[in-house]
C-alpha cells in the first residue's frame, strides 16, 4: 500500500535556525508531491507543490523542497526560521488514477522558540 | 468571498447519535473530499466525489456516509457505527481531475463524542 514518512514527529529550533523536515514515500509510479501547513487555530494551506520540472520547488514564506526520486524523498527546508513558522507541517503525495486523493505524512509539529 | 465553509465548527454528540456535518465550496469545483485528522496520524481520506450523484470509499469509509445531489456540498454523515468518530474533520475541494490541480481545504469540524 502507498504510504507517507515523516521522520520528525516534533522538531524545536530557536529563531534563526535553520529548518530541514524528511519526507518518504512509498510508490513506484508517478506521484504529485505537496507540503501543507497547518498555523493555529488555521486553515490547512499549500506551502509547496511539485509536479514535474526543476526538483527544487519553491514557495511561499522561504520555503523549499527538493524532490530526489532515487531516494523517493521530498524534504522541505527554509534556511532561517522565525517563531512565525511554528505550525504543524504535512506531507502528502497524490497518486495518479486514484481520483486525485493525496496521502498524508503523519505530520510533523515545529516549535520556535524566539 | 470564495472559498469552502465548514459548520458547525465545533460538534458534540452522544453516543448512538447520528450527526450531519456541513461542506460547502462556491468555487465551482468538481471534486470534493472528507479527511479525518488524529494526532500523530496525519489526515486519513474518509470519502471522495469527483462529480455530482456518484462517490467512492476511501481508506477510512466505515461508519460514515456521504451525499453528492449538488456540485458544491458535499455533506458527511458520520453514524453510530463509526466506533472512534471524536476527531477533526476536513472538508477539501479541487477544481478538476487534473493531476495538477491542487486541493483546498476548509477550516475544519471537531467533533467531540460525549
Amino acid at each position: 500500500a502507498q504510504s507517507v514518512s515523516q521522520h520528525n514527529h516534533h522538531v524545536i529550533l530557536s529563531e534563526a535556525a535553520s529548518l530541514e523536515l524528511g519526507c518518504n514515500y512509498s510508490y513506484g509510479g508517478t506521484v504529485n508531491l505537496f507540503w501543507y501547513v497547518q498555523y493555529p487555530g488555521q486553515h490547512l494551506q499549500l506551502l509547496l507543490k511539485y509536479f514535474s520540472g526543476d526538483p527544487l520547488v519553491k514557495g511561499i514564506k522561504g520555503f523549499e523542497a527538493e524532490f530526489i526520486k532515487s531516494k523517493f524523498s521530498f524534504n522541505l527546508r527554509k534556511p532561517s526560521v522565525q517563531w512565525s513558522d511554528t505550525a504543524e507541517y504535512f506531507c502528502a503525495v497524490l497518486i495518479y488514477n486514484q481520483g486525485g486523493k493525496l496521502i498524508f505524512g503523519q505530520g510533523t509539529e515545529l516549535s520556535v522558540k524566539p | 468571498d470564495g472559498g469552502i465553509t465548514q459548520s458547525p465548527k465545533y460538534l458534540f454528540r452522544k453516543e448512538g447519535q447520528n450527526v450531519t456535518l456541513s461542506c460547502e465550496q462556491n468555487l465551482n469545483h468538481d471534486a470534493m473530499y472528507w479527511y479525518r485528522q488524529d494526532p500523530g496520524q496525519g489526515l486519513r481520506l474518509i470519502y471522495y466525489s469527483q462529480i455530482v450523484n456518484d462517490f467512492q470509499k476511501g481508506d477510512i469509509a466505515e461508519g460514515y456516509s456521504v451525499s453528492r445531489e449538488k456540485k458544491e456540498s458535499f455533506p458527511l454523515t458520520v453514524t453510530s457505527a463509526q466506533k472512534n468518530p471524536t476527531a477533526f474533520y476536513l472538508c477539501a475541494s479541487r477544481s478538476g481531475l487534473a493531476s495538477t490541480d491542487t486541493q483546498y481545504f476548509g477550516p475544519g469540524t471537531r467533533l467531540t463524542v460525549l
